[in-house]
């Protein structure tokens, strides 16, 4: 296993247009959590998944954000209408307890035009 | 809403001297990871804290957690260039989701 992976890894898109990113975690992590993060800021919290199950989305998280884990493995993150201020770098990480150690993938760097 | 605040945002050392990194929480943690972050890169973890008042040391690192699980710090004694890059620390908090703290980018001068 070498590690959360995301793809793509560099994503350019047009104002108005929908997009969508994935992520692998490592294998064995029930928790995948996804953040958002601009430069010079910190990770910001998006939303978690224990299993297939959505636990917990931020209130920052408007409705044209939404995000999967339809078999409890890989997790999709898909953004519709995007507007300029999307624009950012969002982070997949996993674990495999609820409290333990984060493990995150390179990101995904979406510019949105 | 929540918030974990870092200070100071930017310190600049040279190398050999010692560099400390301050995180404060508006609320009571479960826990608090410390995460470090090259540049273009993404985070990686470097420890747990999780009891009241709990200190860890990996090295050089030295962690702490508050008594009030409200702050914790990073201490790195006698720098070096591979200690660069910008140190977050991650409370967990309300709705078991981390929250993120601001950073505080070191840049060893050699």
């Amino acid at each position: 296993d070498t590690g959360v992976s995301q793809n793509p890894r560099h994503k350019i898109t047009k104002r108005g247009q929908n997009v969508t990113f994935r992520c692998d975690p490592i294998s064995e992590h029930n928790r995948l959590y996804w953040y958002r993060q601009t430069l010079g800021q910190g990770p910001e919290f998006l939303t978690y998944f224990q299993n297939e199950a959505q636990l917990e989305k931020s209130r920052l998280l408007s409705d044209r954000f939404s995000a999967e884990r339809p078999k409890g493995s890989f997790s999709t993150l898909e953004i519709q209408r995007t507007e300029q201020g999307d624009s950012a770098m969002y982070l997949c990480a996993s674990s495999f307890s609820p409290r333990g150690e984060q493990f995150f993938g390179p990101g995904t760097r979406l510019t949105v035009l | 809403g929540q918030q974990v605040m870092q200070i100071p945002q930017y310190q600049h050392v040279q190398e050999g001297e010692d560099f400390t990194t301050y995180c404060n929480s508006s609320t009571t943690l479960s826990n608090i990871q410390w995460y470090k972050q090259r540049p273009g890169g993404h985070p990686v973890f470097l420890i747990q804290l999780v009891k009241s008042g709990e200190v860890k040391k990996q090295k050089r690192l030295t962690f702490q957690f508050g008594e009030a699980k409200k702050n914790s710090s990073l201490h790195i004694t006698a720098t070096q260039t591979t200690d660069v890059g910008t140190y977050f620390c991650a409370g967990l908090g309300a709705g078991n989701q981390f929250y993120f703290g601001t950073g505080t980018s070191l840049t060893v001068i050699p």
